[in-house]
């Protein structure tokens, strides 16, 4: 079974910075293409950032792009998000989510929980 | 590429039919998703590829379209089908989102 666990979330100051983690089980995480997608309260869904399985193609939305590092280690099957810069406007549930396999191009078949960044003073 | 969902909120009643629509700025294919999103909960992958069932979707859950128009349809509504539902396109990067609707009693 397909399991993402995000972890790191917290209040964090404007201008601040913030390391997500999703720890992944359940599938070979070497070969699956991973993204980060937020959902601000009471709003809709964003995509932020995606990773393929190697590490060397990111995509970044340009609402971070420059500010927000999506990493990857293959070796602890974990997916990073660094968050630097933030703003109000990042506060959100951030969700740990795969690209469905042998899929090109492709959706998101698997979701963590989520884990909740504020930004606020 | 902006997918506009229409309509914000819809409401049913148990057993009847539910439509909902996603309209495209621009073609994307067939690459069109459905997500459905329970409250305090992530969102589930309903439809990829606009009309395939994810693994354990019922078979009362359908999708059509392509291009720029898609619909998701919910047939004999039950209670556990009260959600909010997004499309999404895969087709360009950035993939992008629907603004949902919401089906409610």
């Amino acid at each position: 079974e397909v399991q993402l666990v995000e972890s790191g979330g917290d209040l964090v100051q404007p201008g601040g910075s913030l390391r997500l983690s999703c720890a992944a089980s359940g599938f070979t995480f070497t070969t699956s293409e991973m993204n980060w997608v937020r959902q601000a309260p009471g709003k809709g869904l964003e995509w932020v950032s995606y990773i393929s399985g190697g590490g060397d193609v990111i995509y970044d939305a340009d609402s971070v792009r420059g500010r927000f590092t999506i990493s990857r280690d293959n070796a602890k099957k974990s997916l990073y998000l660094q968050m630097n810069r933030l703003r109000a406007e990042d506060t959100a549930v951030y969700y740990c989510a795969r690209d469905a396999p042998t899929t090109v191009p492709s959706y998101f078949d698997s979701w963590g929980q989520g884990t909740l960044v504020t930004v606020s003073s | 590429k902006v997918m506009t969902q229409s309509p914000a909120t819809l409401s049913v009643s148990p057993g009847e039919t539910a439509t909902l629509s996603c309209r495209a700025s621009h073609s994307v294919g067939t690459n069109l998703a459905w997500y459905q999103q329970k409250p305090g909960q992530a969102p589930r992958l309903l439809i990829y590829g606009t009309s395939s069932r994810a693994t354990g979707v019922p078979a009362r859950f359908s999708g059509r379209g392509s291009g720029t128009d898609f619909t998701l349809t919910i047939s004999s509504l039950q209670s556990e089908d009260f959600a909010l539902y997004y499309c999404q396109q895969y087709h360009f990067w950035p993939r992008t989102f629907g603004q949902g609707t919401k089906v409610e009693i």
